[in-house]
């Protein structure tokens, strides 16, 4: 089965704390893409990375980081010191190459960053 | 910068309505992508299109159809709108360059259909 599962439905911070933000994948490919959008209230959902299923780098940009653990089939998300401007819902989405170019979303984590 | 422009951020229509839902893209993508999201429900694919003239089904494509005549243009249609049509629409547009694959996605339109 390929399946993309973002347990926590909602999450609740103050600002300036850190949060992680989990995603666990499915998948029978061996080549595949995980990527992570973030939807502000406007709607739009904005592209924030891209991983190839051969490259466990983490990464970092500025206040958000990515962990990729293919032992664990994870690609969890974290926020350090978070802004009322990171409030969103954040999808996570899985490509596995070999399906017709469909994207597989999770069903989306709620954050809400409180002043 | 990828640019993809959704013709109406908010639409009302009446039921029984023909809706059209324009998309469309400034990057010469090959694919493009019509989702629908609900509260609950996530995104779900509609329909997609590997290239002009080509389409194919998606998760739900009951009740729609979808026309791409111009590759940089891609519409959905409603036949014959029904209030459980009501939802936010997204469109998403990608390259199968090598190193590429990402889906990148217009600003969406809600429609309410009464």
């Amino acid at each position: 089965a390929q399946k993309v599962t973002q347990a926590q439905t909602e999450i609740s911070v103050v600002e300036k704390e850190d949060v992680t933000l989990d995603c666990v994948y499915e998948t029978r490919d061996t080549t595949y893409y995980l990527f992570w959008y973030k939807q502000p209230p406007s709607g739009e959902l904005v592209f924030l990375i891209r991983r190839n299923s051969f490259d466990e780098q983490n990464e970092i940009s500025g206040r958000y980081s990515w962990n990729f653990q293919k032992s664990t089939s994870s690609f969890n998300f974290t926020i350090t010191a978070s802004q009322v401007v990171d409030s969103a819902v954040y999808f996570c989405a899985l490509f596995p190459y070999n399906q017709g170019g469909k994207l597989i979303f999770g069903q989306g984590t709620e954050l809400s960053v409180k002043p | 910068d990828v640019k993809v422009t959704q013709s109406s951020r908010y639409l009302v229509k009446r039921t029984g309505e023909k809706v059209f839902l324009e998309c469309v893209q400034d990057m010469d993508h090959e694919n493009m992508f019509w989702y629908r999201q609900d509260p609950g429900l996530g995104l779900r694919l509609i329909y997609f299109s590997y290239d002009v003239k080509m389409k194919e089904k998606g998760d739900i494509p009951e009740g729609y159809s979808v026309s791409r005549e111009k590759k940089e243009r891609f519409s959905l249609i409603l036949e014959s709108a029904s209030t459980n049509q009501t939802s936010m629409y997204l469109c998403a547009s990608r390259t199968t360059g090598t190193g590429e694959d990402t889906q990148y996605f217009g600003p969406g339109t809600r429609l309410t259909v009464l």
